[in-house]
This record gives structure tokens, sequence and C-alpha cells, in this order.
């Protein structure tokens, strides 16, 4: 079983709808989570840090909950400069100096 | 915007030969990371320095793949000798000691 878990996508959303997904992690000890955004061969760019509260950043909302061991990320009002592949990235504990375990990523592509 | 610089950002090469690329973090940053990332895949960490010291290569093939950064500034990662497995993007991060890692662009490797 893999450390961090995402569905592949792709998740197609006509522009201006609302896009949600989640992302499973193992390890029941993991302290920080974050999302991070890829677009097609580029580097990762990180989108926001998810917090045990839950926290938002414009039209993008995260979500942590620990007891399901899960994150999520909910877009709306999508643009079509989202599409774009997220990663789910998970550092397992505060004693592994900023090792970060990432997901493979869900493909998001809005449409016109 | 401070970036982190890579070079190549391409290179191919044929199996059996030896091929390093260079990385430069954003000025301060103690800590470098070293990730390879398949297509379809996360980013997965090969090694990590804290300033010129390796905090953590459990996940380098030691017996192809060398790191090094010498002066705690910019490093280098070797492989000698590349195989058609080695073909990925190969990603260079800096952080501020556990902070938020920061990617530069990439050097996407093919072996033939």
């Amino acid at each position: 079983r893999k450390e961090v878990e995402q569905d592949p996508g792709p998740f197609n959303v006509p522009e201006g709808a609302t896009v949600a997904f989640n992302c499973t992690y193992s390890n029941s000890a993991s302290q920080s989570f974050f999302w991070y955004r890829q677009d097609c061969r580029k580097e990762p760019k990180l989108l926001m840090s998810v917090y045990s509260s839950g926290n938002e950043d414009g039209r993008f909302t995260a979500q942590l909950n620990r007891a399901s061991q899960y994150i999520s990320l909910l877009i709306r009002d999508s643009k079509l400069s989202d599409s774009a592949t997220y990663l789910c990235v998970v550092n397992p504990t505060t004693d592994s100096w900023g090792k970060l375990q990432f997901g493979a990523g869900t493909q998001v592509v809005v449409t016109p | 915007e401070a970036e982190v610089a890579q070079s190549p950002r391409y290179k191919i090469t044929e199996k059996s030969q030896a091929v390093a690329f260079w990385c430069d973090p954003i000025s301060g940053h103690a800590t470098l990371y070293w990730y390879r990332q398949i297509l379809g895949q996360g980013p997965e960490l090969l090694v990590q320095f804290q300033d010129e010291s390796v905090v953590d290569d459990s996940q380098l093939p030691k017996d192809r793949f060398s790191a090094e950064r010498l002066k705690g500034v910019d490093s280098t990662l070797k492989i000698q000798p590349a195989e058609l497995g080695d073909s990925a993007m190969y990603l260079c991060a800096s952080s501020l000691s556990k902070g938020t890692q920061y990617f530069g662009p990439g050097t996407r490797l093919l072996v033939l």
C-alpha cells in the first residue's frame, strides 16, 4: 500500500464549476500536510498548507480529517488556469527533517 | 522572487554514460533536496543535505548515484553509469531548515 494515495483522475470540470478530491495517508502520526500544484512538465509549487481546522485561500479550501486519515481540496468557480495536477504531500513526523511524501497526483482539466 | 536554479534543463544520454546535474538553491537555504519524478508518479526523495552534510540518502542507489554539496551552497547529482530506468525528471528543492520546500525547474533526463 502506498503511503499517500490519490485518485489520478482526470477530473473534467466545466469552467465555473466546483471540484473536490481527496487524498488518504497511511501514517496516523503524520504531522503536516500540503497541497502542491504541478503544471505539465513543470516543477511542483506549493498551493497551500492544510491546517487541522481547515483553511481557505481564495477559491481553494483544504480540509484535514485525522480520524479517517484523509485531506481534501475543493476548488470553487474553476478557471481554465486551474488545469493542473494536484499533489497531496504529507510530512510523516516532526523528526523527519522535512522528508515529504508525495502522492502521484490528481489531474484536473477545466474545460470552457 | 528568488528561485532554485538547475542545469541542464534537458539531457539525452546513452546507457552506460555518465551524467551530472547541478542545482543552486535559494540564497540562505540550508537544506537542499534532490528528488526523482518518474512520469505519472509523485517526486521521490533521493538525498537531503543540511548545509554540506547528508541528512538522508536512504533512497539513493549508491552503486550508481552520488551527490555532493561541498561548500554547503550548490550541489551536484551524478549518475554513472546511466541505465534506461533512470529516465525521469530530476528535481532540486531547497528550504530554510524544515520550512516550505521550493522546487527548481528540474532536469529532464532521457537515457537511450
